[in-house]
């Protein structure tokens, strides 16, 4: 079983959108959560941390539900530059007091059109 | 605002050459790591170093690479003998501390093994 499961995409939406990516882990001992952004052949960009409480940064929300594992990004009013590759990012250390692995999710890819 | 830093940006090299891709993480963070992503595929996990010392490494990990932080900032990849199948792109991150803090990457190394 895959650490880190997203559905690949691509999503198509229109400008003004809200769309939502969801992902799921395997290991509940897992530390830490985030979401990050990859554009075309470019590093990946740490979008937001997600707390177990949500928390929200302008148009973006991201939920953790540990129980089911399960992480979401919510984009309202979608932008073209939101155009992109978003990647969920597990850190699911070995020796989780200590040191880190942050497990990759293969991504979903958001197409936002004018 | 810090950044990670890698060089060079393209490098190819002959199968059975070695390379040694480079890394300036950022200054005051302890743990480092490298993650590859092989074009239109998703980031994998090398390995990760904190003390001077591997504290964890993927089975793409193999004989055939090392890493090595020869001084105070530059942290090395190293591919002895490469192979075709080592073309990809080849992402340093620096992290601050060992949970819930995110990791910061390089702009990345395009490898290409001809």
């Amino acid at each position: 079983r895959k650490e880190v499961e997203q559905d690949p995409g691509p999503f198509n939406v229109p400008e003004g959108a809200t769309v939502a990516f969801n992902c799921t882990y395997s290991n509940s001992a897992s530390q830490s959560f985030f979401w990050y952004r990859q554009d075309c052949r470019k590093e990946p960009k740490l979008l937001m941390s997600v707390y177990s409480s949500g928390n929200e940064d302008g148009r973006f929300t991201a939920q953790l539900n540990r129980a089911s594992q399960y992480i979401s990004l919510l984009i309202r009013d979608s932008k073209l530059s939101d155009s992109a590759t978003y990647l969920c990012v597990v850190n699911s250390g070995l020796h989780a007091a200590l040191f880190n692995k942050f497990y990759f999710g293969s991504g979903t890819k958001l197409n936002v059109k004018p | 605002e810090p950044e990670v830093t890698q060089t060079p940006s393209h490098q190819v090299t002959q199968m059975g050459q070695e390379v040694i891709l480079r890394c300036v993480p950022i200054s005051n963070h302890l743990y480092f790591y490298w993650y590859r992503q092989i074009l239109g595929q998703k980031v994998e996990f090398l390995v990760s170093f904190y003390n001077n010392e591997i504290s964890e490494k993927s089975e793409i990990f193999d004989d055939q690479f090392s890493v090595e932080r020869p001084d105070g900032s530059n942290f090395t990849l190293k591919i002895r003998s490469t192979k075709l199948e080592d073309s990809a792109m080849y992402f340093c991150a620096s992290s601050e501390a060992s949970r819930n803090t995110e990791a910061f990457f390089g702009q990345g190394t395009r490898l290409t093994v001809v």
